[in-house]
């Protein structure tokens, strides 16, 4: 069945530093990957998403890139603020239709001023 | 435009209580999902709407979980009776054929506690 591994963490980074969270997927035909992101005491919120091979997803200075030769979705950003501080989830789906999302256990951010 | 509610927000009951989660999705849209998130862990899957169909409750523990969503729009999830592995936030998500390629908008979601 499809799976989506993600880096353990919890990560925590000074500010300004550079972001990366890896995360690596198990799906059968083409899936649709999303990094999804929860604030404290919030729900989650879709931060960006890549459909086909190739794309790249970006959204406030975040970005991942679609790369199926390693099945990887890593999310990366290149200057971190403390109000990035949230739990970050990579999710993907089928390719067809309206299906569930497969999710990551999460990695826990923290960045301190 | 108004985004995914439900309620309540947090809910405390013994253990062999039950329980009911509600949910309105967005306007339109019209699948539904309910997934559980235990702590430290990614949203799974419990059942999957095509409006008031039931198309994938393969997870869904039937002999207690239950769940609804008459007329197509918004959806009760009930447990009967709680168990204290239960324990979780229950979260509602939405979403529309043909919008966004499958973008699922998400509610604040429910934490239950079972003692």
């Amino acid at each position: 069945g499809n799976s989506v591994t993600q880096m353990e963490g919890p990560v925590t980074l000074s500010e300004e530093a550079f972001l990366t969270i890896n995360c690596t997927y198990t799906a059968t035909g083409y899936p649709s990957l999303f990094w999804y992101v929860q604030y404290p005491g919030e729900g989650l919120q879709l931060l960006l998403k890549a459909t086909k091979a190739d794309d790249k997803g970006s959204n406030k200075g975040f970005e991942a890139t679609y790369r199926k030769e390693t099945t990887s979705f890593h999310l990366e950003k290149g200057s971190v603020q403390v109000s990035d501080s949230a739990v970050y989830f990579c999710a993907l789906s089928s390719s067809s239709g309206n299906t569930p999302l497969v999710f990551g256990k999460g990695t826990r951010l923290s960045v301190i001023a | 435009e108004a985004g995914v509610v439900q309620s309540p927000r947090y809910k405390i009951i013994e253990k062999k209580q039950p329980v009911a989660f509600w949910c309105n999705p967005i306007s339109g849209h019209n699948t539904l999902y309910w997934y559980r998130q235990n702590l430290g862990q990614g949203p799974e899957l419990l059942i999957r709407y095509e409006n008031e169909e039931a198309v994938d409750d393969s997870q869904l523990p039937k002999d207690r979980f239950s769940a609804e969503r008459l007329k197509g729009v918004d959806s009760t999830l009930k447990i009967q009776p709680a168990e204290l592995g239960d324990s979780a936030v229950y979260l509602c998500a939405s979403s529309a054929v043909g919008v966004s390629h499958n973008e699922q908008f998400f509610g604040p979601g429910t934490r239950l506690t079972v003692l």
